[in-house]
Parts: C-alpha cells; sequence; structure tokens
C-alpha cells in the first residue's frame, strides 16, 4: 500500500533554531501533500495544503514566513520551521495523496521540542 | 464555517461492538473519512464514504446519511488494539483538504 516517510521523527534544538521536516512518498506520485499540527489529546489542525511546482496554500492564522514549505518533486515536500521557539514544540504531521480519487495516507510524524 | 462532532470518549469490552458517531457541518462535501491513530502514532487510514450506505472492511464499517450529514464507524469483535483515538474527517471542496473532528477516545477493557 501507500507509504508516507517522514524524518526525523523526534528533534529537540534551541530556540532560534531553524528546523526541516522532509516528508516523502515511497510508492507513488503525491500530486498535493499536506502538513498538519497536533497537540496532545487534540485534534490534528491543517497548516497547509501543497502541491508540487506551486506555493502552498496556508491556512488561516499560519505564518508563511514561520514555517515555510517547499514541494520540489512529485515525492518530496519539506516543512521548515524558522527560527523556532519553545511555542512551536507540537507534534507535526504530513500526508500526501496520488490524485484527488485517493486517500491522503500520513507520515510517522515528527514530534519538535524546542528548548 | 465548517465543523465535526463525535463523541469524545467511548469504552467497551473486549469482543463488543462500539459505534462512533459523526455529525458534521461543511460546504463543498465530498465524502466522510475515518482515520485512527494511537497514542504517539500517525493517523492510519480506515474508510471512506463518498456515497450513502455502508462500506465494510474486515471488523470495521462504516455508514454515510449524506441528507443526514450524519455518519458513524462501527468496530465489531473490539480487540485491546483497538483502543485508540478514531477520528472522522471531511473531505472538502475538490482542494481534497480534510477537516478533522476532535477525536473519540476508545478505551476497550478486558
Amino acid at each position: 500500500g501507500a507509504v508516507v516517510s517522514q524524518h526525523p521523527s523526534r528533534v529537540i534544538c534551541k530556540s532560534g533554531t531553524s528546523v526541516k521536516i522532509e516528508c516523502r512518498s515511497l510508492d507513488f506520485q503525491a500530486t498535493t501533500m499536506f502538513w498538519y499540527r497536533q497537540f496532545p489529546k487534540k485534534s490534528l489542525m491543517l497548516m497547509a495544503t501543497s502541491n508540487e511546482g506551486s506555493k502552498a496554500t496556508y491556512e488561516q492564522g499560519v505564518e508563511k514566513d514561520k514555517f515555510l514549505i517547499n514541494h520540489a518533486s512529485l515525492t518530496l515536500s519539506t516543512l521548515t520551521v524558522t527560527s523556532a521557539h519553545p511555542e512551536d514544540s507540537s507534534f507535526y504531521i504530513c500526508s500526501a495523496r496520488e490524485d484527488s480519487n485517493q486517500p491522503q495516507h500520513f507520515g510517522d510524524g515528527t514530534r519538535l521540542s524546542i528548548l | 464555517g465548517q465543523s465535526l462532532e463525535q463523541p469524545s470518549e467511548v469504552t467497551a469490552v473486549e469482543g463488543a461492538i462500539v459505534q462512533i458517531n459523526c455529525t458534521y457541518q461543511t460546504s463543498g462535501f465530498y465524502g466522510l473519512s475515518w482515520y485512527q491513530q494511537h497514542d504517539g502514532g500517525a493517523p492510519t487510514f480506515l474508510s471512506y464514504n463518498a456515497l450513502d450506505g455502508l462500506e465494510e472492511t474486515g471488523r470495521f464499517s462504516s455508514f454515510l446519511s449524506r441528507s443526514d450529514s450524519y455518519g458513524y464507524l462501527l468496530l465489531q469483535e473490539l480487540q485491546m488494539k483497538d483502543s485508540a483515538s478514531y477520528f472522522c474527517a471531511v473531505l472538502s471542496g475538490n482542494t481534497g483538504k480534510l477537516i478533522f473532528g476532535q477525536g473519540t477516545t476508545l478505551q476497550v477493557k478486558p
């Protein structure tokens, strides 16, 4: 079945550091990838939608300069949390779908802790 | 706006049947998905209903009534490993965005 790989699984770093998270579709070409954020015991909050070769579409309230998204190929999207601060600590999850008729498949998530 | 309602917690015993309901208010409805998420893990796709009716996949079934803006996930022959959070999610519009409910924590007891 469809496999989405997300790396790294866990990051602990100092305040002010920029962190890059990768999301790869391993056995299919993902025309669209999505980035979510999830707080403990809460639902998934969509941050942005990323289509290959075009600029990401950010949800209301998500700072595009803070959360840089790149989707340079059909199998890779990256999320960079720039100048991270403790309030950015969260579980970040990507998903990918092959086309509009296919379900989204999720990566294993990245737990980001900013000290 | 868009909103989904599902119970926050459900408890059942091993071998039992449990139904998790989901009602939604949304524009541009394309379908209803269900995801399972274990503690610390990522969501796993369970099912998707675009049309009214029941979809069965092994021990899990999902139902949709578009006229009632309502769906449910039915879990049969519950096992301890089914203890997890279950999210309903509406597929909204042709952008393919998923809008998630707040999740239902299912606890299966021996």
